[in-house]
């Protein structure tokens, strides 16, 4: 069974770099052959998707994002992390990583808790 | 950009039949998967590729895609159903979601 687990600062001030990573565990299978997804909800809001990553280090960016993002995996030590720069209360929200297992990029079958992020200072 | 549009909500009494739709340009060209998610929880996936139910997601839970429309159908509905739930394509190299239906059970 797998798990995802999603570590970050919980807050963040403005204008700085956001890093946040997820770990995956309880798969001696695929050893991190994954899509590897960000998502984020605003609080009592939708899910608006980051970006994604493939094991082999292919990216897909949300457009409205994408200067401003990083999203990379190092599928040997298996945490997979976004950078989000600038960042501003709108990007308060909870962060998401999510992964699809059977090497399919148009959705994702298994998600971690979120962790939350709030920007203040 | 590519939008996908989801009625805000949704009611429906216990053992009845839920629908809820996501409609999109074409939408009935693409694959399209619906996440479930409870309060204070992570969404899960419940429908894949229109029409597929993951291991462990309950029979009653069904998906269909046509045209620009797709439908996330509930059978039989029981209170534990209750949640908000997104549809999600694939579109042009991104990962759309819908707004999401916020389901009540009467």
């Amino acid at each position: 069974h797998l798990q995802l687990q999603e570590s970050g600062p919980g807050l963040a001030q403005p204008s700085e770099t956001l890093s946040l990573t997820c770990t995956v565990s309880g798969d001696s299978i695929n050893s991190g052959h994954y899509y590897w997804g960000w998502i984020r909800q605003s609080p009592g809001k939708g899910l608006e998707w980051i970006g994604t990553i493939s094991y082999s280090g292919s990216t897909y960016y949300n457009p409205s994002l994408s200067s401003r993002i990083s999203i990379s995996v190092d599928t040997s030590e298996n945490p997979f992390s976004l950078r989000l720069s600038s960042v501003t209360a709108a990007d308060t929200a909870v962060y998401y990583c999510a992964i699809n297992t059977v090497l399919v990029k148009y959705y994702f079958d298994s998600w971690g808790q979120g962790t939350l992020v709030t920007v203040s200072s | 950009s590519y939008d996908l549009t989801q009625p805000p909500s949704v009611s429906v009494s216990p053992g009845q039949t839920a629908s809820i739709t996501c409609s999109g340009d074409r939408l009935g060209g693409k694959s399209v998967s619906w996440y479930q998610q409870k309060p204070g929880q992570s969404p899960i996936l419940v429908i894949y590729e229109d029409t597929k139910r993951p291991s462990g997601i309950p029979e009653r839970f069904s998906g269909s895609n046509s045209e620009n429309t797709a439908t996330l159908t509930v059978s039989g509905t029981q209170a534990m159903d209750e949640a908000d739930f997104y549809c999600q394509a694939w579109d042009s190299g991104t990962v759309v979601f819908g707004g999401g239906t916020k389901l009540t059970v009467l």
